[in-house]
């Protein structure tokens, strides 16, 4: 079956403008989370959601960055005022009910802040 | 505090030899799973295998194996007969129950394989 998909694969933008990252889990997976790829800081968790909720926000570095999960599927990353430091590859995973704590990843979103 | 360490950066091996990426995690919980993904050049991040704390025992598949040693907080990885389409960067994660399945992941280790 088709895997997490995720758009745009690339994306630059300027500093200061905002920016929504789309992903879409695989059909049935109920768990959805983000994370971020950085250079400097390796991969980390940035916001877990299990149907429509987020429980953990933990990992959301600044009040810039939100997210919100509709329909319990798609999931939209906005990131608002972008900043140099926000250039990183952004990675969406989902998860079956059944077995949560196994993460599918998709491709990832290459966002690049000038 | 949770915490993946691999220590090997980068390893570079000429095809056909065997290679061992270690990880090595820290956890006070007594339930975790810990994980091993493949990232190669093309960047998704590819899932390998995942194992609970309570399943010591080792496991094959194919040219890959892994050893899992609670004693020493070590879950290893070995590729066996290694090939070119190995290259990757390789990253361990712990995920503790208490963590709503926030995956940690070490820094990764870059393989190169030679042909």
């Amino acid at each position: 079956g088709a895997g997490v998909s995720q758009s745009p694969s690339n994306k630059v933008t300027e500093k200061g403008k905002d920016v929504e990252l789309r992903c879409d889990p695989i059909s049935g997976h109920t768990a959805l989370y983000w994370y971020r790829q950085s250079l400097g800081q390796g991969l980390e968790f940035l916001i877990y959601f299990q149907g429509n909720s987020a429980p953990d926000k933990s990992g959301l570095p600044s009040d810039r960055f939100s997210a919100e999960r509709t329909g319990g599927s798609v999931s939209t990353l906005t990131i608002q005022r972008t900043q140099q430091e926000d250039s990183a590859v952004y990675l969406c995973a989902s998860s079956p009910r059944d077995r949560q704590e196994t993460q599918y990843f998709g491709p990832g979103t290459r966002l690049l802040v000038l | 505090a949770q915490k993946v360490t691999q220590a090997q950066t980068e390893i570079s091996v000429v095809e056909k030899e065997d290679v061992t990426l270690d990880c090595v995690y820290e956890t006070r919980d007594t339930t975790y799973y810990l994980f091993w993904y493949k990232q190669p050049p093309s960047g998704e991040l590819v899932f390998l295998i995942r194992r609970n704390s309570f399943d010591e025992q080792n496991e094959i598949s194919g040219r890959y194996s892994w050893n899992f040693q609670k004693s020493t907080s070590s879950f290893n990885f070995t590729i066996t007969a290694s090939q070119v389409v190995d290259s990757a960067v390789y990253f361990c994660a712990l995920i503790t129950t208490g963590g709503y399945n926030k995956l940690i992941f070490g820094a990764g280790t870059r393989l190169a394989v030679h042909p």
